[in-house]
């Protein structure tokens, strides 16, 4: 079974500079990974999903990258923003055959300081 | 589209009481979730519907029962309430062929 593994718990940042989210998994034969933003009270918005195929994603100023080898995904966000400050999971399917059922980590709560 | 949506946005119930909590997604997508979200632990896998009329168990279904209504209404059933079930709890959907999932915005539930 997928174990998914997010640290550090929480990070506080000042606005400008570039954000770092880590993400460790257990089985590299993954199919893909996710990651979700959560705001305060609310649910969640997917970001990135990048294939098993891929090495990183881009949307904007954030890039997703994926190393299936070493169990780990990296979340880039660069030159922060205050509206940026979320909770940051990721997820990756529970098995190599559970199409659609995800396994997510417990996120990393990020603050941007103005 | 309103994407997904859940009802109610807050509920408080006694040990022993029963609940439903009501998703339903305007996407036209096949496949349907329930978690659930406790401090540190990230979202847990209550049940899934792969399509209409068939739902299976995830990782925490104890305690829990579902019905696949039809294709837009996934609901969960809380049969005898318990305070360990006091969560988060979040309904999601996708579209065949894609792992995506969207969110609703969830239940916030306290069983006392």
């Amino acid at each position: 079974k997928q174990e998914v593994t997010q640290i550090p718990a929480a990070l506080s940042v000042p606005e400008g500079e570039n954000l770092v989210l880590n993400c460790s998994f257990t089985d590299s034969a993954i199919y893909n990974l996710q990651w979700f933003r959560q705001d305060p009270g609310k649910g969640l918005t997917s970001l990135l999903l990048i294939q098993s195929s891929q090495r990183e994603q881009t949307s904007g100023r954030l890039n997703a990258s994926l190393d299936k080898s070493s169990g780990r995904s990296t979340l880039y966000i660069a030159a922060s923003q205050p509206g940026d400050s979320a909770t940051y999971l990721c997820a990756a399917p529970l098995t190599t055959d559970s199409w659609g059922k995800l396994q997510f980590g417990a996120g990393t709560q990020v603050v941007v300081t103005p | 589209n309103a994407g997904v949506t859940q009802t109610p946005k807050f509920q408080v119930l006694k040990t022993g009481q029963s609940m439903t909590l009501q998703c339903a997604q305007d996407m036209n997508h096949n496949s349907m979730y329930w978690y659930r979200q406790d401090p540190g632990m990230g979202l847990r896998l209550i049940y899934y519907s792969a399509s209409e009329g068939t739902t299976d168990k995830g990782e925490v279904p104890n305690g829990y029962n579902v019905s696949r209504l039809n294709k837009r209404e996934f609901s969960l059933r809380l049969e005898s309430a318990a305070p360990s079930q006091t969560s988060v709890y979040f309904c999601a959907s996708s579209q065949d062929g894609s792992y995506e999932q969207y969110f609703g915005p969830g239940t916030r539930l306290t069983v006392t």
